[in-house]
């Protein structure tokens, strides 16, 4: 069975230029939630979406934004981006909601400069 | 906002030693999850430990949840070089939202 995909794996871009990942759940799974890991530090929440719904969002700016589409996959968007916004950002799925084991993918390592 | 805290934040042990992390947070917790991260990987899930006082065991591996469900740990008896990873802690609150601890970065010498 394949695991959490994310598309790219790694992205350069440059300050201002705003940036799509993409993350495929577990087939079955229903919530996706988005991390952001920035190097030595542990995975910052983001968001977390169920059923297409917006269930949880984390202290990000508005810059950042994400959706959930019918069959579950998911996309997180960020625009105006800053060189702080250079971070390995993780997908999670689970089957329900909250309280739940979460299947990371692999991430996609976005460098901006 | 919830704070999840752990420590130590490194731990270097020789291969055969133990080795224990604690976690704590700000707010009460419905449940507690520890994931590893093994070096340029991704976390992986451990265990989910949802009962005060609970304590489970995995191999060398012994987790145990605190009374009040503010705080956990994670104890590893006789250390080997494949344990060598960052370990996290995460809990939900009263909201979906699962908040990760700061980590201890486990190295083990041969």
């Amino acid at each position: 069975d394949a695991g959490v995909t994310q598309s790219p794996t790694h992205l350069i871009k440059t300050r201002g230029q705003h940036v799509t990942l993409r993350c495929s759940p577990i087939s079955g799974h229903k919530s996706v939630s988005w991390y952001q890991q920035v190097l030595g530090q542990g995975p910052q929440f983001i968001f977390q979406y169920y059923e297409k719904e917006e269930r949880g969002r984390g202290n990000f700016p508005d810059r950042f934004s994400a959706r959930q589409f019918p069959n579950y996959s998911s996309e997180l968007n960020v625009n105006a981006l800053l060189l702080g916004d250079s971070a390995l950002y993780l997908c999670a799925s689970s089957l329900v909601g909250g309280n739940t084991e979460a299947f990371f993918g692999q991430g996609t390592r976005l460098t901006v400069v | 906002g919830q704070q999840v805290m752990q420590i130590p934040q490194y731990q270097h042990v020789q291969e055969g030693e133990d080795f224990t992390t604690y976690c704590n947070s700000s707010t009460t917790l419905s449940n507690i999850q520890w994931y590893k991260q093994r070096p340029g990987g991704h976390p992986v899930f451990l265990i989910q430990l949802v009962k005060s006082g609970e304590v489970k065991k995995q191999k060398r591996l012994t987790f145990q949840f605190g009374e009040a469900k503010k705080n956990s740990s994670l104890h590893i008896t006789a250390t080997q070089t494949t344990d060598v990873g960052t370990y996290f802690c995460a809990g939900y609150s009263n909201t979906d939202k699962l908040i990760f601890g700061t980590g201890t970065r486990l190295q083990v010498f041969p």
